[in-house]
C-alpha cells in the first residue's frame, strides 16, 4: 500500500540554523508530492508542491524541496529558520491524477530565538 | 482564513452516541475531503466527495458515513462512538478532482468521546 514516512518526529533548532526534514514515499509509479504546514492554532496550508519538471521546488517563506526519484524522497529544506517557522510539517503524496492525498505522520519543528 | 468552514469546533460526547460534523467548502470548490487526525495515527484520509458523489474512499469505518449535499456542503456522521474515535476531524476542499491543485483545509472539529 502507498505510504509516506517522515523520520524526524520532533526537531528543535535555534534561529538561523539550517533545516532539512526527511520524507520518503513508497510507490513506484508517477506521484504528486506536497509539503503542508500547520502553524499553532491554525489550519493546514500548502507550503509547496511538485508535479513534474525541475525536481527542486521553491515554496513560500523561503522553503524548498528536492524530489529525488531514485530515492523516493522529497526532503524539505530551509537555509536559515526563524522563530515563526515553529509549526508541524506534513509531507503528502498522491498517485498521479488521483484524489487520495496520503500524509506522513508529521514533524514538529520548534525554533528557539 | 482558508475559506473552509467546519462546525462545531469542539464536541464532547459519550460512548455509543452519534454526532454529525459539518463542512462548508470554499466558494466554487466542488470536491470535499474528510481527514481524521489522531496522536497515534496521524492524518488519515477518510473519504472524498465530488459534486455530490463519492469519489474516493480511505480508512473510513463502517460506523462512519458522509454525504455531500446539492449546495456542496458536506456532513460526516459518526455513530456508535468509541473512545478511540476521539480525534481532530478535518475537512478540505478543492476545485476539481485529480488532485492537480492544492487542498484548502478547515480548522477542524475536535471530538472528545468520554
Amino acid at each position: 500500500a502507498q505510504s509516506v514516512s517522515q523520520h524526524n518526529h520532533h526537531v528543535i533548532l535555534s534561529e538561523a540554523a539550517s533545516l532539512e526534514l526527511g520524507c520518503n514515499y513508497s510507490y513506484g509509479g508517477t506521484v504528486n508530492l506536497f509539503w503542508y504546514v500547520q502553524y499553532p492554532g491554525q489550519h493546514l496550508q500548502l507550503l509547496l508542491k511538485y508535479f513534474s519538471g525541475d525536481p527542486l521546488v521553491k515554496g513560500i517563506k523561503g522553503f524548498e524541496a528536492e524530489f529525488i526519484k531514485s530515492k523516493f524522497s522529497f526532503n524539505l529544506r530551509k537555509p536559515s529558520v526563524q522563530w515563526s517557522d515553529t509549526a508541524e510539517y506534513f509531507c503528502a503524496v498522491t498517485l498521479y491524477n488521483t484524489d487520495k492525498l496520503i500524509f506522513g505522520t508529521g514533524t514538529r519543528l520548534q525554533v528557539f530565538p | 482564513d482558508s475559506g473552509v468552514t467546519q462546525t462545531p469546533k469542539h464536541l464532547i460526547t459519550a460512548t455509543g452516541q452519534r454526532v454529525t460534523l459539518r463542512c462548508s467548502p470554499r466558494s466554487g470548490d466542488l470536491s470535499v475531503y474528510w481527514y481524521q487526525q489522531s496522536l497515534d495515527q496521524g492524518l488519515q484520509f477518510l473519504i472524498q466527495y465530488y459534486n455530490g458523489e463519492e469519489r474516493a474512499k480511505g480508512n473510513i469505518l463502517e460506523r462512519f458515513s458522509a454525504q455531500q449535499f446539492p449546495d456542496l456542503h458536506s456532513e460526516l456522521n459518526l455513530s456508535s462512538l468509541e473512545l478511540g474515535d476521539s480525534a481532530l476531524y478535518f475537512c478540505a476542499s478543492s476545485k476539481r478532482t485529480g488532485n492537480t491543485g492544492e487542498l484548502f483545509f478547515g480548522e477542524g472539529s475536535r471530538l472528545t468521546v468520554l
